[in-house]
């Protein structure tokens, strides 16, 4: 089946520093991939996407390649700020429906 | 409106009490899903509607779950005789027929007590 791990949290950096927050999934056929992002009491934003190999996703900053090989999307940004501060969802697409990682908490330090 | 509205956005029931959770999608979306986020978790599956048409209900943990949208706009989640392992966050999500351009809800935090 379809299954999306993503690394464990909360990560915690301080302003400024790169960030990369770990993706990989399991899947049959070839599934579009996305990060959604969830601010405290709000629903999921789309952060980005990538709906082929080798694409590269890219919003505020943040990007994402689609590695078939590897079977990974790992989402980095080269230097975050405190209002990045947000739980992260990497997320496969296939057919009409969504598989979610669990999140990874993200917090940044002034 | 601009966005997926839901309601209410907290609800506390009793276990053995029926609740009922309400979506607006953005007006004109086809696609609408319903998604349990349990605390800690990602969202999960529960169901998706093209217009009025329930497709796929697969993800519904029991039987006791129900939705609907009677005239594809509008969808209403239904949980009878409310446990306390039903307590997350529901988010509805909507889209425009074959656009990944989906916008979710900020969701209904149900708590079964």
């Amino acid at each position: 089946g379809n299954s999306v791990t993503q690394m464990e949290g909360p990560v915690t950096l301080s302003e400024e520093a790169f960030l990369t927050i770990n993706c990989t999934y399991t899947a049959t056929g070839y599934p579009s991939l996305f990060w959604y992002v969830q601010y405290p009491g709000e629903g999921l934003q789309l952060l980005l996407k990538a709906t082929k190999a080798d694409d590269k996703g890219s919003n505020k900053g943040f990007e994402a390649t689609y590695r078939k090989e590897t079977t990974s999307f790992h989402l980095e940004k080269g230097s975050v700020q405190v209002s990045d501060s947000a739980v992260y969802f990497c997320a496969l697409h296939y057919g009409q429906n969504f598989v979610f990682g669990p999140g990874t908490r993200l917090s940044v330090l002034p | 409106g601009a966005g997926v509205s839901q309601s209410p956005r907290y609800k506390v029931a009793k276990r053995g009490q029926d609740v009922a959770l309400r979506c607006d999608p953005i007006s004109g979306h086809v696609s609408l899903f319903w998604y349990q986020q349990a605390l800690g978790q990602g969202p999960e599956f529960l169901t998706y509607f093209q217009n009025e048409a329930q497709l796929d209900k697969s993800g519904l943990p029991s039987d006791r779950f129900f939705a609907e949208r009677p005239e594809g706009s509008v969808s209403t989640l239904k949980i009878q005789r409310t446990q306390q392992e039903d307590s997350a966050v529901y988010l509805c999500a909507s889209s425009a027929r074959g656009d990944y351009g989906y916008t979710f809800g900020s969701g209904t935090r149900l708590t079964v007590v």
